[in-house]
């Protein structure tokens, strides 16, 4: 069964840096595309960015909103999918979702929430 | 960017009946090398995450009863949930995988 826990979530202040950390588990995470999408509190869905495979050289896209201040990696010797989060803003906020990427998106993990506020 | 419109916004429903949710993309996303178009359908409930239903437009995820479907091409899609039941109560969001930055539709509510 395919499992997708976050982590790293909580509280910071506008301008600061959070790392989020998504274990994967249950499928071949080296094979893998991922993706991070959010929701901000009430809100829809939207799509945070992109890491391809080793295969495809590890190649990254963004959302226009988070870009020059996210970055995705991953760590396939531990099967771990990270978010660097840096220069938040209050508009940040919002359950972080870590997801397989097939082109759609699933199975989805069940979040981490980011508060950002002063 | 492409743009996904969803309708309604919200739609009153009663059980056992049939719930019809569309989605507009603001350009095509059927791709013509393979005949495909890029559009998935996600269910959300409450506290969770979203669950895929839907890809490639049509094709439905292993597990999804098959009250749900999808239908359409090019930038006017449908997803039909026939029979509704009381579980099925809850928001939906299409999306497009054709380009980056993929884009969700602003997500329509079932209501009783």
């Amino acid at each position: 069964e395919v499992q997708l826990v976050e982590s790293g979530g909580g509280l910071v202040k506008p301008g600061g840096s959070l790392r989020l950390s998504c274990a994967a588990s249950g499928f071949t995470f080296s094979d893998a595309w991922m993706t991070w999408v959010r929701q901000a509190p009430g809100k829809g869905l939207e799509w945070v960015g992109r890491i391809k495979n080793k295969d495809n050289g590890e190649t990254t896209d963004y959302a226009e909103a988070v870009k020059g201040r996210f970055t995705i990696s991953r760590d396939d010797s531990k099967d771990t999918l990270f978010l660097q989060m840096n220069s938040l803003k209050t508009e940040d906020t919002g359950v972080y979702y870590c997801v397989t990427h097939h082109g759609w998106f699933g199975p989805w993990g069940q979040g981490t929430l980011v508060t950002v506020s002063s | 960017d492409i743009v996904m419109t969803q309708s309604p916004d919200s739609l009153a429903v009663s059980l056992g009946e049939r719930a019809t949710i569309n989605c507009k993309s603001s350009q095509s996303v059927l791709y013509s090398s393979n005949n495909k178009n890029y559009l998935a359908w996600y269910q959300q409930k409450p506290g969770q995450p979203p669950k895929l239903l839907i890809y490639w437009a049509s094709t439905r995820e292993s597990g999804v009863p098959d009250r749900f479907s999808g239908s359409g091409s090019g930038t006017d899609f449908t997803l039909t949930i026939s029979n509704l039941q009381a579980e099925d109560v809850t928001v939906y969001y299409c999306q497009q995988y054709y380009s980056t930055p993929f884009t969700f539709g602003q997500g329509t509510r079932l209501e009783i």
